[in-house]
């Protein structure tokens, strides 16, 4: 069984950037592919990018290249997501999650963190 | 890119009732589609792989149906912890992404 656990809540102002962890247990992070996805207020749930064990890289959507980092340590199961240059937008809840037993799926996720962007 | 369209926004059902929720894919994902379950402040649970699997725990009034671009989760006897916000999602091989549809809100009636 994994579980995901991620760091607490952060308040972050305009232009900043936020550094979010995920700890894995149960398994190690080199068995999984970890993805992140986020959810502003009210709103519905956005991909933000993960690690493709077909092609051995991390792959990011469109709307975040430049701006979003995933990295992992796998000497402590850790994996991040660091986002930059933050606004008011990038106010939501971020989640990591993984396919540890399926494709294509999220079968575990974290129990998010509040990112709140706030001058 | 391929983009998914729930139906309804919200549907308003009473307990006991049955649920029909749509979701359509811009183009074909096979039968490469999930649902989640998502109650407030909680993380997203899966439903339902592969359109009609259900995933490891999930009682059997919930049903995934669908393949190609018209897919359908249905909960045969809603139970009053049924009430949430449902999602469904695919992965696409190119470019290579994973997208969600914008839910739909099951509110008791």
């Amino acid at each position: 069984q994994v579980q995901l656990v991620q760091s607490g809540a952060e308040v972050k102002k305009p232009g900043a950037s936020v550094k979010v962890s995920c700890k894995v247990s149960g398994y190690t992070l080199t068995e999984l592919s970890m993805h992140w996805v986020r959810q502003a207020p009210g709103k519905g749930l956005e991909w933000m990018g993960g690690f493709d064990p077909e092609d051995g890289e991390t792959i990011y959507a469109q709307k975040f290249q430049g701006r979003v980092t995933m990295t992992e340590d796998t000497s402590t199961d850790t994996a991040y997501m660091e986002l930059s240059s933050l606004r008011s937008e990038d106010t939501a809840v971020y989640y990591c999650a993984t396919p540890a037993e399926l494709v294509g799926v999220f079968d575990y996720w974290g129990q998010g963190t509040l990112v709140t962007v706030s001058s | 890119e391929i983009v998914l369209t729930q139906s309804p926004a919200t549907l308003s059902l009473s307990p006991g009732e049955r649920a029909t929720l749509s979701c359509r894919a811009s183009q074909s994902v096979s039968s490469y589609l999930a649902w989640y379950q998502q109650k407030p402040g909680q993380a997203p649970r899966l439903l339902i792989y592969d359109a009609s699997n259900r995933a490891t725990g999930i009682p059997a009034r919930f049903s995934g149906s669908g393949s190609g671009t018209d897919f359908t989760l249905t909960i045969s006897s809603l139970e009053p912890e049924d009430f949430a916000v449902y999602y469904c999602q695919q992965r696409s091989n190119w470019p290579r992404m994973y997208t969600f549809g914008q839910g739909t809100k099951l509110e008791i009636k």
